[in-house]
């Protein structure tokens, strides 16, 4: 079984639509839990950045973890056709090591 | 400004030629790290470093050496590359363990 779980879609959806992408995971030692943006050719960069349970909100994304479940979401509100990337999630317990999910490739469609 | 900068970006090799990939980052990060991405399998960790002369296996270790003589540099050796380490590559870096990981552009290595 892998460390994490991410439908890999592709997902896509018109504008102005809320999105929502999910992971699960197996290893209840994760603290910290990381949402990426990867656009084509490019680097992953930090979208959201959350630790523990709870609810994290930065414009128009929220992030969310439910540990009891190992479950998390991203969540994309107005999505814009800049939104169009893999998303990825990621996530790492107290050791020194970062586990990624394969990523959700979205299209938001103008 | 603030980046983590892979060279080369760009490689087709041969099997059994001996390459580097280089990373540099100019943040005075503690903690840097390799990682492959190949298509339905993500990102998988390489090797990586809390600090310099401190580097440990990732979950796809072999094949690949590094070294960390310098806080800034975190090269990735490929001994005897094989066909099956064709992939995209990043090198990324973090202030500390388990913070925020700062991504290179990536370095595409294609081995005949």
């Amino acid at each position: 079984q892998k460390e994490v779980e991410q439908d890999p879609g592709p997902l896509s959806v018109p504008e102005g639509a809320i999105v929502s992408l999910n992971c699960t995971y197996s290893n209840s030692a994760f603290q910290y839990f990381m949402w990426y943006r990867q656009y084509s050719r490019k680097g992953p960069e930090l979208l959201m950045y959350t630790y523990s349970s709870g609810n994290k909100e930065d414009g128009r994304f929220t992030a969310q973890v439910d540990k009891s479940s190992k479950y998390i979401s991203l969540f994309i509100r107005d999505s814009q056709p800049s939104d169009s990337a893999t998303y990825l999630c990621a996530m790492s317990g107290a050791g020194n090591q970062f586990y990624f999910g394969t990523g959700t490739s979205l299209t938001v469609i103008p | 400004e603030a980046q983590v900068t892979q060279n080369p970006r760009y490689l087709i090799t041969v099997t059994g030629k001996k390459l580097t990939v280089t990373c540099s980052q100019n943040m005075n990060h503690e903690y840097m790290s390799w990682y492959r991405q190949d298509p339905g399998l993500g990102l998988r960790q390489i090797y990586y470093s809390m600090n310099v002369e401190v580097t440990d296996k990732g979950d796809v270790p072999e094949g690949y050496k590094v070294s960390r003589k310098e806080k800034r540099n975190f090269p990735l050796i490929l001994e005897s590359p094989s066909p099956n380490q064709t992939s995209l590559y990043f090198c990324a870096s973090s202030l500390r363990v388990a913070g925020e990981l700062f991504f290179g552009e990536g370095s595409r290595l294609t081995v005949l």
